[in-house]
């Protein structure tokens, strides 16, 4: 398996609360990327990354902000969370554009 | 509307039955990815398909990539409760940076 270790596995908050959740890769790949997965939406991208301080936004970036001071790391920030922003999220990597993406096992997050 | 129809969203069959799930576009893709997701995890990659009516086998899996690249197909032969998860296909946005756009997924279940 790919070295991906997300952090924390599982988080339960309140509204307006910031939250910054961490993506950790032991492969050295150049490309991170930040996904939410909620039920009738698929996996749909955030953010992502493709070196150390280049990063962009994706399809649903609003409410989020994003990090990379080292290649190994990768995170995600909700500035003030809100209820809509209770989802799985899923941070991937890849070695190129056009390498496949290895996942990790997920951030289920509750904002209440 | 979404680039990519997945259908159908839901699968119930029993141990042993074949079964075929569907990816459809109007749009045009230079290539194609099929994953797997099951609980808890991060998807998997099962196969990418590149050329048009292109069809790729995993073991018991077939892949099958439109004439014209629009559409893609997985067709299951024997079905195992193994089979078990979501299965969900996802282009590239066509950039160089590996964006990836994700249909909603099949969920299947395979009884035994």
């Amino acid at each position: 398996d790919a070295g991906i270790t997300q952090s924390p596995r599982h988080k339960v908050t309140e509204t307006g609360t910031p939250v910054t959740l961490r993506c950790h890769q032991t492969e050295n790949h150049r490309y991170m990327y930040w996904y939410r997965q909620d039920p009738g939406h698929g996996l749909r991208l955030i953010h992502y990354s493709y070196g150390v301080k280049d990063t962009d936004k994706g399809e649903v970036s609003d409410g989020y902000s994003v990090s990379r001071s080292k290649t190994e790391d990768f995170l995600l920030t909700l500035e003030s969370a809100t209820s809509s922003q209770t989802s799985v999220y899923f941070c991937a990597i890849s070695g190129g554009a056009n390498q496949p993406q290895h996942f990790g096992d997920g951030t289920r997050l509750s904002i209440l | 509307t979404q680039l990519l129809e997945q259908s159908p969203q839901f699968l119930s069959i029993q141990e042993g039955e074949n079964l075929t799930v569907y990816c459809n576009s109007s749009s045009v893709f230079s290539s194609l990815q099929w994953y797997r997701q099951e609980p808890g995890e991060g998807p998997v990659l099962l196969v990418t398909v590149v050329t048009g009516g292109e069809v790729k086998k995993l073991k018991r899996l077939t892949f099958q990539f439109g004439d014209a690249r629009k559409d893609s197909s997985l067709h299951i032969t024997a079905a195992q409760p193994g089979d078990t998860g979501l299965y969900l296909c996802a282009v590239d946005r066509g950039s160089t940076l590996g964006r990836l756009y994700f249909g909603r997924g099949t969920q299947l279940t395979v009884w035994p």
